[in-house]
């Protein structure tokens, strides 16, 4: 069956970018989406379709992918940016999310 | 606005047949392109998706659990249901509905959540 794998864990400093890979046999065949989720709430859309913002998401979220890898790019990333973000992909008429990634901002 | 809430038992015994119905509101589940979801959480892991009804009524399964689920919609009261059957301690998970926008398939993502329902499996 179709696999996403995401870095379990990425650290940044404030201000600086943060960049958040999903890879996935294939993915530039497909179209990714991503999801940021705080704890206790539900999950966010803020990049779908590969490179689009749904309104409302700054632009500092971009999206882009290549091979067989997607990445989130936050840039200037802030300490509100600090959460769990998935990314989304479709395969053989099935969803498939990535494992998530845990962004910390420190 | 767009909204979704879930609704159902916070708590079955193993075995047991879970229903969860999603009543949403400011859209239609009849328009070219929109499909209700289901996705589930199990607390401290990954999402994963359990299935969706689409604009003209066809459904699509998670092939791993096709067996055990059954989602169904009433248009005309803006509500899809899911059924889960034979749940297991290992189910315990928050059950989000969620709005797809862009189709199907290819490039269908997820624009509007609900707040997701909490069921816990145990005896």
């Amino acid at each position: 069956s179709y696999e996403l794998t995401q870095p379990p864990s990425v650290s940044v400093s404030p201000g600086q970018t943060a960049r958040i890979t999903c890879s996935g046999e294939k993915l530039d065949k497909k179209l990714t989406a991503w999801y940021q989720q705080k704890p206790g709430q539900s999950p966010l859309l803020v990049i779908y379709q590969d490179t689009k913002r749904p309104s409302g998401i700054p632009e500092r979220f971009s999206g882009s992918t290549s091979g067989n890898t997607a990445t989130l790019t936050i840039a200037g990333t802030q300490a509100l940016d600090e959460a769990d973000y998935y990314c989304q992909t479709w395969d053989s008429d099935n969803v498939i999310f990535g494992g998530g990634t845990k962004l910390t901002v420190l | 606005q767009v909204t979704l809430t879930e609704s159902g038992p916070a708590l079955l015994k193993p075995r047991q047949t879970l229903t969860l119905t999603c009543n949403f509101s400011a859209f239609s589940l009849t328009t070219f392109g929109l499909s209700v979801n289901w996705v589930r959480q199990p607390p401290g892991k990954a999402l994963e998706w359990l299935a969706l009804i689409h604009w003209g009524g066809g459904e699509y399964y998670n092939t791993s659990l096709r067996t055990r689920l059954t989602i169904s919609r009433d248009t005309s009261k803006n509500q899809v249901v899911l059924t889960m059957t034979d749940m297991d301690p290992v189910d315990t998970a928050t059950y989000y509905c969620a709005r797809m926008g862009g189709g199907i398939r290819l490039g269908g993502f997820f624009d509007y959540w609900g707040q997701g329902a909490l069921v816990t499996v145990s005896s």
